[in-house]
C-alpha cells in the first residue's frame, strides 16, 4: 500500500513572498502521478499541479512549481509571489497505473498567506 | 457542464438512521468515488467503480455499500449510521484511463454529515 506524508500541519508567508510544502510518499511501484490539491474554505477541491513518475522535468503552473526527487520520494510544491488566495489546506496525492487509479492523500498542510 | 454534484449539501442523522447519498457527474465519465475527510485529515477512499454495474472496495469500506445503477450516479448508503460516520463525504469521477486528461479526478462540493 502506499502512503503520503506531508510533515507540515501547518505554514504561513508573507504575502508576495515564496513558500515551499514538502511532501514525501512511499511506493514500490515505477509509473505513477502525484499531484497537489488544494482546498480552500469553501471545501472544494481544486488540482493545482500534477507529474508524471516517468517525466524528469518539474511540472510547473504559472506561480506554482514543483520539485520532483523520485529517488528520494519526494515531491514538493513551491507558491512564488504568494497571494492572499492561496490561503487554503494543501494535500499532496499519489496515484498509480491499476484498475482503479485511486487516490491516497497526505494530511494536509494548512497554509496562511499574511497580508 | 455542472460537473459533479453532490446532494444533500449537509445532513443531521441520529444513530441507527439509514440514508443514502447521491453523486452524479454530466461527463460521462467511467470511474467514479466515494472519499470520506475527518477534521484535519486527508481524503481516505471509501468505495469506487469503475464502470455501470461495478464497485469495489476502497480503504475504510465498512458501514457503508454502493451502487451504480446508471453511468452517471453513483449512490453512497449508510444502513444504520454511527457517530463515527460523522465526516465530509466527497464524490470524484475520473474519465477511463485511456482518454485525454485520464489522471484527473473532478471532484463534487462535499456532504456534511453529523451523526448523533
Amino acid at each position: 500500500a502506499q502512503t503520503v506524508t506531508q510533515s507540515q500541519p501547518e505554514m504561513s508567508v508573507q504575502e508576495a513572498e515564496t513558500v515551499t510544502l514538502s511532501c514525501t510518499y512511499d511506493t514500490s511501484e515505477s509509473n505513477y502521478y502525484l499531484f497537489w490539491y488544494k482546498q480552500p474554505p469553501s471545501r472544494q477541491m481544486i488540482l493545482v499541479i500534477r507529474q508524471e513518475a516517468y517525466k524528469q522535468q518539474n511540472a510547473t503552473e504559472n506561480r506554482f512549481s514543483v520539485n520532483f526527487q523520485k529517488a528520494a520520494k519526494s515531491f514538493s510544491l513551491k507558491i512564488s509571489d504568494s497571494q492572499l488566495g492561496d490561503t487554503a489546506m494543501y494535500f499532496c496525492a499519489f496515484m498509480k497505473h491499476d484498475a482503479g487509479n485511486m487516490l491516497t492523500f497526505g494530511g494536509g498542510t494548512r497554509l496562511m498567506v499574511k497580508p | 457542464n455542472a460537473g459533479v454534484t453532490q446532494t444533500p449539501k449537509f445532513r443531521v442523522l441520529k444513530t441507527g438512521q439509514s440514508m443514502t447519498l447521491l453523486c452524479a457527474q454530466d461527463m460521462n465519465h467511467e470511474y467514479m468515488y466515494w472519499y470520506r475527510q475527518d477534521p484535519g485529515m486527508g481524503l481516505r477512499l471509501i468505495h469506487y467503480s469503475v464502470g455501470e454495474g461495478t464497485t469495489a472496495k476502497g480503504e475504510v469500506p465498512d458501514g457503508y455499500n454502493v451502487s451504480r445503477l446508471k453511468k452517471q450516479n453513483f449512490l453512497l448508503g449508510l444502513e444504520s449510521a454511527a457517530p463515527s460516520q460523522t465526516s465530509v463525504y466527497f464524490c470524484a469521477s475520473k474519465i477511463h484511463p485511456r482518454g485525454a486528461r485520464r489522471d484527473e479526478q473532478y471532484f463534487g462540493p462535499g456532504t456534511r454529515l453529523t451523526v448523533t
